[in-house]
């Protein structure tokens, strides 16, 4: 079963704009992830925050993770058409197994 | 790209047949993971193996299973094959057991008719 839910599904901006980016989760966790996959094809991981941390950035990518309310959101600043892909958040949980659980995603589109 | 090979690229079985899957781990992983990702939705864990041992399951039947050999390299293979099987098989290494980033194959894109 899924770990959370994403928002939106879909998402469709203009190149240059901001594309933001939810995430929640339903159990306490080490860690969450978030990937990109282009096409249906493998995903590429991008950035990882702990538990421990509030926000994170990488170039043009800012995650903030708040436990609290078991969220998260990825910001792309900037944005360019190559960043057309669907983006997924993992959680790795604090206990037990240490597979991702995945979100279902979002589709983004940036039109140029 | 991520070092991780996964063959064959595409494959379609009819219902009732197995199939065999297979996965080069990056150099250095000792760590090999698969997912099942169904049309529109995210992966979800099928097992991991760590140094030839099975070491964590999801919510998948035996029909699901799978080796790691001494190379670390790894196969899934899935028996009597049904309809909502069909889906894009993803393996994904690391090094250890940790909690780090997976490093993602293509994928093999199974279709059973």
């Amino acid at each position: 079963s899924q770990q959370g839910e994403e928002d939106p599904q879909a998402l469709s901006i203009q190149e240059g704009e901001n594309a933001t980016m939810n995430c929640s989760y339903k159990t306490s966790i080490n860690n969450l992830q978030w990937y990109r996959q282009n096409s249906g094809r493998g995903l590429v991981h991008l950035i990882l925050i702990r538990s421990n941390e509030r926000e994170k950035h990488s170039g043009r990518l800012r995650v903030t993770l708040d436990t609290s309310k078991k969220s998260s959101s990825l910001l792309i600043t900037a944005s360019r058409a190559a960043d057309t892909a669907s983006y997924f958040c993992a959680t790795v949980m604090d206990t037990g197994r240490r597979a991702l659980t995945f979100g279902s995603g979002t589709r983004l589109q940036v039109q140029p | 790209e991520t070092g991780v090979t996964q063959s064959p690229t595409h494959l379609i079985k009819t219902r009732g047949q197995q199939v065999t899957l297979r996965c080069s781990s990056q150099s250095g992983h000792n760590t090999v993971s698969w997912y099942q990702q169904a049309l529109g939705q995210g992966p979800q864990f099928i097992f991991q193996y760590y140094r030839e041992e099975e070491n964590g399951r999801g919510n998948f039947p035996p029909r699901f299973s799978g080796l790691q050999f001494p190379n670390y390299s790894s196969e899934l293979n899935v028996n009597a094959l049904e309809l909502d099987d069909s889906a894009l098989y993803l393996c994904a290494s690391r090094s250890g057991q940790g909690l780090s980033e997976q490093y993602f194959g293509p994928g093999t894109r199974l279709t059973v008719t």
